[in-house]
């Protein structure tokens, strides 16, 4: 399965500011998702990026929020924007393999103070 | 809309016994995969089963097995020879043909020596 790394592994901000996710993977892949994964609970995906076009979001997740980046096939950026505790969270990143499997990134603890 | 059911929030199983974890979906499609993922403390999502929704074989991966019962749509885990290692946070999780991941609420398995 493809190897995949997360920077940074965990942050501490205050709000209102932004922080920018970086997700590397070691092969191309065509698509990479974003989820995101409140304190005790389940995945909730936020958007989907495909390189070379625009990412697709959820609903409840807006881009003005949520900007995402897919420059070539083996990166992508999340960033949370305008930040609030509320958006104290993990960040992961995923890939797909073999068209049905995904395989996550280590993931982001973000803490917003 | 597909949803996935987890109704067992917390396990426990004793170091060397079994435990089985329990996972039941809802879905009109006839061909979907099913996958079973392991959350550690260390909050990396791992892969620790696959199930193709067409194959009537249980898959199975070393000391990890799967009661896969398309008609009652009931996905079960069990864990054999149970290590402390083991002790997660399990993730019960669905997906269609070209749609998204769906994740279950999760249950949290302890192991004692």
């Amino acid at each position: 399965s493809a190897v995949i790394s997360q920077k940074p592994s965990r942050d501490i901000c205050q709000r209102g500011t932004s922080l920018t996710i970086q997700c590397q993977v070691d092969s191309q892949v065509t698509m990479m998702f974003w989820y995101r994964q409140q304190p005790g609970q389940s995945l909730t995906l936020i958007a989907t990026a495909n390189q070379g076009s625009e990412a697709t979001y959820e609903s409840g997740f807006v881009i003005d929020k949520f900007p995402i980046s897919r420059p070539n096939l083996t990166f992508s950026t999340l960033t949370v924007s305008n930040m609030s505790p509320e958006d104290s969270s993990i960040y992961l990143c995923s890939v797909d393999e073999g068209g049905d499997t995904q395989y996550f990134g280590p993931g982001t603890r973000l803490t917003v103070l | 809309a597909q949803t996935v059911t987890q109704s067992q929030p917390e396990m426990s199983v004793q170091e060397a016994e079994t435990v089985t974890l329990s996972c039941t979906y809802d879905t009109s499609e006839s061909d979907y995969y099913l996958f079973w993922y392991k959350q550690p403390p260390s909050r990396q999502m791992i892969l620790v089963i696959r199930q193709e929704a067409y194959k009537q074989q249980n898959a199975t991966e070393n000391r990890f097995s799967v009661n896969f019962q398309k008609a009652a749509k009931s996905f079960s885990l069990k864990i054999s020879d149970s290590q402390l290692g083991d002790a997660a946070m399990y993730f019960c999780a669905y997906r269609s043909v070209r749609d998204k991941l769906i994740f279950g609420t999760g249950t949290r398995l302890q192991v004692f020596p």
